[in-house]
């Protein structure tokens, strides 16, 4: 079975620009979460996305925004980017079962560099 | 909410010799725990989870951890490490429910050394 892919892999942009990312779940899971890592701030929540819609989310400004569609493929996109957006964007599958007692698995990442 | 904490940020140790890589975590509800690994240039990969049941966990490439509730632990720990174990680890939890939303600690950098 084929694993968590993200899109693309690597990726500059300049400051006031954006940018969409793409993940592809694991076939038959329906929840994606999204997670930023930064070496100052480690990894943080996102967002989590399960039947196109969103259940949950972290603390960062509405210049992050996220959506799921029918397949469970997801993108998220960030506007008018700033220097501190530079990190690597981890997207995460789930089955999404109602107990919450299943694993989480991830992608390689999207490296974002932002100048 | 959650937290968690990882005591040491770097671990470097001898090839063959045992490791410990230490996890706290704080919580006012019931938690999933996980031990994830990072090589560079990489994502994350799950090494193992505490989910319920057996406090012991054992997971892949010999890793194993204690989910200790009295402590609020999860220490991480493989009896003979090799080269390949270098790498970064993080400990995460998850509160018990539908949210998926995994609070990571710091990561612990393990450093195996000929």
């Amino acid at each position: 079975k084929a694993g968590v892919t993200q899109t693309p892999r690597y990726l500059i942009k300049t400051r006031g620009q954006q940018v969409t990312l793409s993940c592809s779940p694991i076939s038959g899971h329906r929840s994606v979460s999204w997670y930023q890592q930064t070496p100052g701030q480690g990894l943080q929540f996102l967002f989590e996305y399960f039947s196109e819609t969103q259940r949950n989310k972290g603390n960062f400004p509405g210049r992050f925004s996220g959506r799921q569609f029918s397949n469970s493929r997801s993108e998220m996109n960030v506007s008018t980017l700033e220097l501190g957006d530079s990190a690597l964007y981890l997207c995460a599958s789930s089955l999404g079962l109602a107990g919450g007692e299943e694993t989480q698995y991830f992608g390689p990442g999207t490296r974002l560099l932002v100048l | 909410a959650q937290s968690v904490t990882q005591l040491d940020s770097q671990v470097p140790v001898f090839e063959e010799a045992p490791v410990e890589l230490r996890c706290n975590y704080s919580s006012s509800v019931s938690v999933y725990l996980f031990w994830y690994v990072q090589y560079p240039n990489q994502g994350l990969q799950l090494l193992l989870k505490y989910l319920s049941g057996s406090t012991l966990v054992k997971g892949i490439n010999g890793f194993e951890a204690e989910f200790n509730k009295s402590q609020t632990s999860f220490h991480l720990r493989k009896p003979s490490v090799h080269i390949s174990d270098t790498a970064e680890y993080f400990c995460a939890v998850r509160p018990g429910g539908s949210a998926r939303q995994l609070t990571f600690g710091s990561g612990t950098q393990l450093t195996v050394l000929p």
